[in-house]
């Protein structure tokens, strides 16, 4: 079974980073895309970037350059990605997704991890 | 960039109603996948490659469409379908349909 466990809430306060983590397990990790997305409360999901678990490849949508830096662990299966220079604008739920081999679909999403930024 | 956008941003229907939403896309494209999110979860895979429904999905949902204009149906409402669904499409998403039961 194909699971994605993500880290639990974080409140940062501004101009702080985050490491958020997506571990998982049930599939073979370095054959599949990891994309990571955002949604505001209440708002539209937003595609952050993806990276390969075979290399390490990554791709960003251009919003997202410069905040979000995405990496792999292939020897835990995990997928993480951290977010820079932090303002009330990032204050979110970070889902991570597979994404599976049609046509960008993403498969199997963890639960989300909340984001608060707050001094 | 694709500009998806969803038809009604939020509905009502009875049970055992028939229900479309649409999803119309500013350029012609190949295929929509759709998920369903409800309050406090992740979105769901629904229905990918336009009209294949994922795993679990019941078979009162169903997926259309071609070029510019994609929809997804629900016979026979159920108060289970309460939801939001949204469409996708390569790396965009669109606004959101929110159904509501009556």
């Amino acid at each position: 079974e194909v699971q994605l466990q993500q880290s639990g809430a974080e409140l940062v306060k501004p101009g702080a980073s985050v490491k958020l983590s997506c571990k998982t397990s049930g599939y073979t990790f370095s054959n599949y895309y990891m994309s990571w997305l955002k949604q505001m409360p209440g708002q539209n999901i937003e595609w952050i970037g993806n990276i390969y678990g075979g290399n390490g490849g990554t791709g960003y949508n251009q919003k997202f350059k410069g905040k979000a830096t995405l990496t792999v662990d292939k020897s835990s299966s995990t997928a993480y990605m951290d977010l820079s220079s932090l303002t009330s604008e990032d204050s979110a739920v970070y889902f991570c997704a597979r994404r599976g081999h049609s046509y960008w679909y993403f498969d199997f999403w963890g639960p989300g991890t909340m984001v608060t930024v707050s001094s | 960039e694709i500009v998806l956008t969803q038809s009604p941003t939020t509905m009502t229907a009875s049970p055992g109603e028939k229900v479309t939403i649409t999803c119309r896309a500013s350029s012609s494209v190949s295929y929509m996948h759709w998920y369903q999110q409800k309050p406090g979860a992740s979105p769901k895979p629904w229905i990918y490659e336009t009209s294949k429904l994922a795993s679990g999905v019941p078979d009162r949902f169903s997926g259309s469409g071609s070029g510019t204009s994609y929809s997804l149906t629900i016979n026979n409402m159920e108060a289970e379908d309460a939801a939001t669904y949204y469409c996708q499409q390569w790396l965009t998403f669109g606004s959101g349909t929110k159904l509501e039961i009556k």
